[in-house]
């Protein structure tokens, strides 16, 4: 298996830009996560999906934030203005929950540069 | 809500040395408990973890685990470090698939 893939790696923007990054899950995974790091928050959860459907957005910073999973193999994740503050690396996660919790996989993450 | 502290945020062992790691977590019930780590640029992958059962969980890469309620605590060893050890660790707590991870300690192995 190809394990989580995440495009692009790395994105360089100007503020006021849309940012669209892209997550491919584990085939047969039903939980995708996203997450946002940086070096003052840490490692956040943004959102997770359980089989496509947005299951907690709590802690999706702003409305300028939206993710989709139109199918089991795709994901998006999109910004719209995007500011410099949102400069982070922004990481897919995927599980298959064979009980309460379950580990976890994660892309390689995509390094986003908002100017 | 569940939350993790790791009090450590960096750590500097020589190659040889032995490792321990500390992770304190706060929840109601025994949550689910992981440790994973980090290497430059690349996302985290999963050490260990512990659900129940033996409070001494083996991991990859030589990696053990002590769970202690007493202590709420799920603290990393490892009985002799190896340089490509250096990375960055962090100590996960899980509730019903939200994975609640600490702020993570670097760790550097000297020569």
């Amino acid at each position: 298996d190809a394990g989580v893939i995440q495009s692009p790696r790395h994105e360089v923007t100007e503020m006021g830009q849309e940012v669209t990054l892209r997550c491919k899950p584990i085939s047969g995974h039903d939980y995708l996560f996203w997450y946002r790091q940086t070096m003052m928050r840490g490692l956040e959860l943004l959102i997770y999906f359980n089989n496509n459907v947005p299951i907690d957005d709590s802690g999706m910073p702003e409305d300028r934030f939206s993710a989709k999973m139109p199918n089991a193999s795709f994901s998006t994740l999109k910004i719209q203005p995007s500011e410099p503050r949102d400069s982070a690396v922004y990481f897919c996660a995927t599980t298959s929950a064979g009980g309460d919790t379950d580990t976890q996989y994660f892309g390689p993450g995509t390094r986003l540069t908002v100017l | 809500a569940q939350s993790v502290t790791q009090p450590d945020i960096h750590i500097t062992v020589s190659e040889g040395a032995s490792l321990e790691l500390r992770c304190n977590y706060s929840y109601g019930a025994t949550p689910y408990l992981f440790w994973y780590v980090q290497s430059p640029g690349q996302g985290l992958q999963l050490l260990l973890k512990y659900f129940s059962g033996d409070t001494l969980v083996q991991g990859i890469k030589g990696f053990e685990a002590e769970f202690k309620r007493s202590q709420s605590s799920f603290n990393l060893r490892k009985p002799s470090v190896h340089w490509s050890d250096a990375a960055e660790y962090f100590c996960a707590v899980g509730v019903f698939q939200k994975v609640t991870f600490g702020t993570g300690t670097k760790l550097q192995v000297i020569p």
